[in-house]
């Protein structure tokens, strides 16, 4: 069936390093994709989202890549902080019969910065 | 810009009561509103979307007599849990969107409620 997954549940690394959080998506049609951050205890967070017109976008100290011809998705954060720490969402946003788009979410990877 | 807050956000109540959970977009015009749930370590699954004025669309699986949901204006809608049981017991999260900010969803803080 239509899925969005993570290939990794938990990553762990130390602080001032690269973090890389993947995500594979399975419906081809898809055309609009976000990052979430959830602290625990809270709500989703949005970080940064991209359409499928686009193969890269950069925030702040955050970068997704999409690869549609593998539909891959990434999220890179640089100089990892403590503050880092929570669980990431990909999401894919999917429209259905003209209504807004509804949101499918992956299993979520759980990000541990190390001091 | 964009906050969306849930009241309350935790409850404890005894079975068979029912709970009512706001969601308000505090800054924008939502059009429209998801219902989420979240079981501990586990993703959001979605549970209904509402569009202001109208009838909510549930997601398969989901019964809209147990999870009442009004979408009255264009700033709050509510999720009333009926005749909760333990099982019920979960993490409400809603969000809010708006055709003037694509497609993306602005979440609110969560409801953590917890059916004895």
């Amino acid at each position: 069936g239509e899925s969005v997954g993570l290939h990794l549940p938990t990553l762990s690394v130390q602080e001032g390093d690269n973090s890389i959080i993947n995500c594979a998506y399975s419906n081809s049609a898809s055309d609009y994709f976000i990052w979430y951050k959830q602290e625990s205890g809270k709500g989703p967070q949005f970080i940064i989202d991209i359409r499928s017109n686009m193969d890269k976008r950069q925030g702040q100290r955050v970068t997704v890549l999409l690869n549609k011809t593998v539909k891959h998705l990434s999220l890179q954060i640089a100089a990892t902080q403590p503050g880092d720490s929570a669980v990431y969402f990909c999401a894919e946003n999917r429209n259905y019969g003209g209504s807004q788009g509804n949101l499918i979410f992956g299993k979520g990877t759980k990000l541990s910065v190390k001091p | 810009g964009a906050v969306v807050s849930q009241h309350p956000s935790r409850v404890i109540c005894k079975s068979g009561t029912s709970v009512k959970i706001e969601c308000r977009s505090l800054d924008f015009q939502a059009t429209t509103m998801f219902w989420y749930r979240q079981f501990p370590k586990k993703s959001l699954m979605l549970m209904a979307t509402s569009n202001e004025g109208s009838k909510a669309t549930y997601e398969q699986g989901v019964e809209k007599d147990k999870f009442l949901i009004n979408h009255a204006s264009l700033t709050l809608s509510t999720l009333t849990v009926t005749s909760a049981h333990p099982e019920d017991s979960s993490f409400y999260i809603c969000s809010a969107s708006s055709t003037g900010m694509a497609d993306t969803q602005y979440f609110g803080p969560g409801t953590r409620l917890t059916v004895l």
